[in-house]
């Protein structure tokens, strides 16, 4: 069965550094990539999505994700954290052979002051 | 302009008791859902609908019942209200399919049966 690994639970991070959220899935094709972000007491915001083309997205907030296939991961970056980036981050993966849309289980960023 | 949204925003009930969550979109999306999100933060899709029909009705007990008025609305219904029901319930819109395009999402219904 398809699944999505997001390795951290929760990750601390200065204001001001860099960010890199790991996402990996088991899928034999090409599927559909998303990030989503929840800030506390919200809904899910898509951060940025991969479908095919050029394997360095951008999206919202500064983020970008990098779809690289041979090592089944679509990870989120963003080079400089805020403080108002701390939320849960969850990671999608859309599968068209079975039409299921699986989610990792969630990272959560904590920025340090 | 909220896009998706859906109401109580807090819901605390006793068991056994019956109550509704409500949603609409003004998206002109043509597919909604319900997730219901635990403790730990999981996602799991509960139920779909693409022009008010239902498309995916997932292992979820037969207490939980939605209903699709129209293609901007989607309530959900929990009869016999029990501990295991306490969660966020989300409702989200989306154009197409949902697992080939970007969900919206409400801002939830946090939902304490005591």
């Amino acid at each position: 069965a398809q699944s999505v690994t997001q390795p951290d639970i929760h990750i601390t991070v200065s204001e001001g550094a860099s960010l890199e959220l790991r996402c990996n899935y088991s899928y034999g094709a090409t599927p559909y990539l998303f990030w989503y972000v929840q800030s506390p007491g919200q809904g899910l915001q898509l951060l940025l999505k991969y479908f095919s083309g050029d394997t360095l997205v951008q999206g919202i907030k500064g983020f970008e994700a990098e779809f690289k296939r041979s090592q089944s991961s679509f990870n989120l970056r963003k080079p400089s954290v805020h403080w108002s980036d701390a939320a849960e981050y969850f990671c999608a993966v859309g599968d068209d052979s079975n039409y299921q849309l699986i989610w990792g289980a969630g990272t959560k960023l904590i920025i340090k002051p | 302009d909220t896009a998706v949204s859906q109401t109580p925003k807090y819901l605390v009930t006793q068991m056994g008791n019956d109550k509704s969550i409500k949603c609409e979109q003004n998206l002109g999306h043509d597919t909604m859902y319900w997730y219901k999100q635990d403790s730990k933060k999981f996602l799991k899709i509960m139920f779909s609908y693409n022009n008010k029909e239902l498309i995916i009705n997932e292992t979820v007990p037969n207490r939980f019942s939605p209903k699709s008025p129209d293609k901007a609305h989607l309530n959900l219904h929990i009869n016999s209200l029990e501990l295991g029901d306490s969660a966020v319930y989300f409702c989200a819109s989306s154009q197409g399919g949902f697992y080939n395009s970007p969900l919206h999402f409400g801002n939830g219904t946090r939902l304490t049966v005591t």
